[in-house]
């Protein structure tokens, strides 16, 4: 099993759709980062979170510790949004991070 | 900043030879990470310094691969030989302390094919 997973694999929306993508994770973590891999291939951190919810924008990012889960949410969903949402996880002291297999998110206009 | 730099972008070479990837961490961070990601695997940590020290390479396939940082602003990952299972993209990412708590900065990758 996984350390880190997410769902839904894929997922396709009409614009202007509200969006939710998961990540559950079955280790200790100290923070749990969300990514954004757009087509063409560079990475980009969207939040990272150890507790509570954070917002910038139309996204939105929430974490439940007890539950090991964190959701990411998108509002008024728009086309450039269409990209892979990665959620990945740090454990103690140190920054290396483990990576769920993305979520390939694709809004069409 | 430039943010962090990495080449060559693509590289495509044949089983056997040595490869040689390269990284030019963001100014002022402590902390390199290289990562790879395959369509099987997703991104996984190959290794990660921090203060031009190897903290961890528990990710390193085999002996082929290698890893230097020879100062805060140079890194290079190294194969040889390599091996056609060995393409897939490798990213270079840097962080200020590299705490758990510390936003990564990626860089572009370099797409690796070995024929």
């Amino acid at each position: 099993k996984n350390e880190v997973e997410q769902s839904p694999q894929n997922l396709t929306a009409q614009e202007g759709e509200f969006i939710t993508i998961n990540c559950s994770y079955s280790v200790g973590i100290s923070a749990l980062h969300w990514l954004q891999q757009h087509p063409g291939g560079g990475i980009v951190s969207l939040f990272m979170l150890s507790s509570g919810k954070k917002k910038h924008g139309r996204l939105i990012a929430t974490i439940n510790i007890q539950e090991k889960h964190s959701s990411l949410h998108i509002t008024a969903s728009h086309p450039r949004d269409s990209a892979v949402y990665i959620c990945a996880v740090s454990g103690g002291s140190q920054g290396n991070l483990i990576f769920g297999k993305g979520t390939k998110l694709s809004v069409k206009p | 900043d430039a943010g962090v730099i990495q080449s060559p972008r693509h590289e495509v070479t044949e089983m056997g030879q040595e490869v040689t990837l390269r990284c030019k961490p963001i100014s002022g961070h402590n902390s390199l990470f290289w990562y790879r990601q395959t369509m099987m695997r997703g991104l996984e940590l190959l290794i990660y310094f921090n203060n031009n020290v190897p903290i961890d390479d528990s990710g390193m396939p085999e002996d082929r691969f290698s890893a230097k940082m020879p100062n805060a602003s140079f890194s290079t990952l190294k194969i040889q030989p390599s091996e056609p299972r060995d393409s897939a993209v490798y990213f270079c990412a840097s962080s200020p302390q590299g705490r758990s708590t510390d936003t990564q900065y990626f860089g572009p990758g370099t797409r690796l094919t070995v024929l």
